[in-house]
């Protein structure tokens, strides 16, 4: 089982739709970061989140830290087909005190024009 | 200013040789992560390493396995008597000295097939 849980596993949608990708656990994060991975490369880093609450805006991309840091999800308005790619999230346990973190399977995301 | 290079980007394996996978880190980077990647799967964590030291080797399966950051040179991940479920994209992030606030940089892999 995984210890992040990503949702939807798979999203397809067109050009200039907006999308939410979401990361559960029942775990406590010191820290979560999202990032995206492209086929044949490695993932890159989209942002990390520590704060309960905390929102995070990436031009067309919103970050959002559950309050009680066991969640979080990301939002892309009026998605492009650049936006395509496998969003990975990954998150810091608060017991892992040298920054190991673990990660979801992904969501991959297919924007069509 | 080079990021994370690792090599060879494909290595194809017989079943039972070994398998050496190299990392250089990011200029100034002294902490250095192996994951391991299989289809359709997040990143699995193997290693932690910082230069001569061996962190945290939760991940890495007990046998066959094994990995290494010396003073000089790249990360090392070896994989000895490789089988056909090590088939599979191997990832070295790094990250810079000081407080681990744990941002990564990712190399783009290399993908070790076993016949």
């Amino acid at each position: 089982t995984q210890l992040l849980e990503q949702s939807p596993q798979f999203l397809s949608i067109q050009e200039g739709e907006n999308l939410t990708v979401y990361c559960n656990s029942s775990s406590v994060f010191s820290s979560l970061q999202w990032y995206r991975q492209e086929p044949g490369e490695g993932p890159v880093l989209l942002v990390t989140v520590v704060t309960g609450g905390e929102v995070k805006k990436l031009k067309r991309l919103t970050f959002q830290f559950g309050d009680a840091r066991k969640d979080s999800s990301l939002h892309i308005t009026a998605a492009q087909p650049g936006d395509t790619g496998l969003y990975l999230c990954a998150g810091r346990m608060t017991t892992d005190s040298w920054g190991k973190f673990q990660f979801g399977a992904g969501t991959q995301v297919v924007v069509t024009p | 200013n080079a990021g994370v290079m690792q090599n060879p980007r494909h290595l194809v394996r017989r079943r039972g040789q070994e398998a050496r996978l190299r990392c250089s880190p990011m200029k100034g980077h002294s902490h250095v992560y192996w994951y391991r990647q299989l289809p359709e799967e997040g990143l699995k964590f193997m290693v932690y390493l910082q230069k001569e030291n061996i962190i945290d080797e939760s991940g890495m399966p007990k046998e066959r396995f094994s990995a290494e950051f010396p003073k000089e040179g790249p990360s090392i991940l070896r994989i000895q008597q490789v089988v056909r479920g090590d088939s599979a994209a191997y990832f070295c992030a790094s990250s810079p000295p000081g407080r681990n606030t744990g941002e990564l940089f990712f190399g783009e892999g290399s993908r070790l097939t076993v016949l």
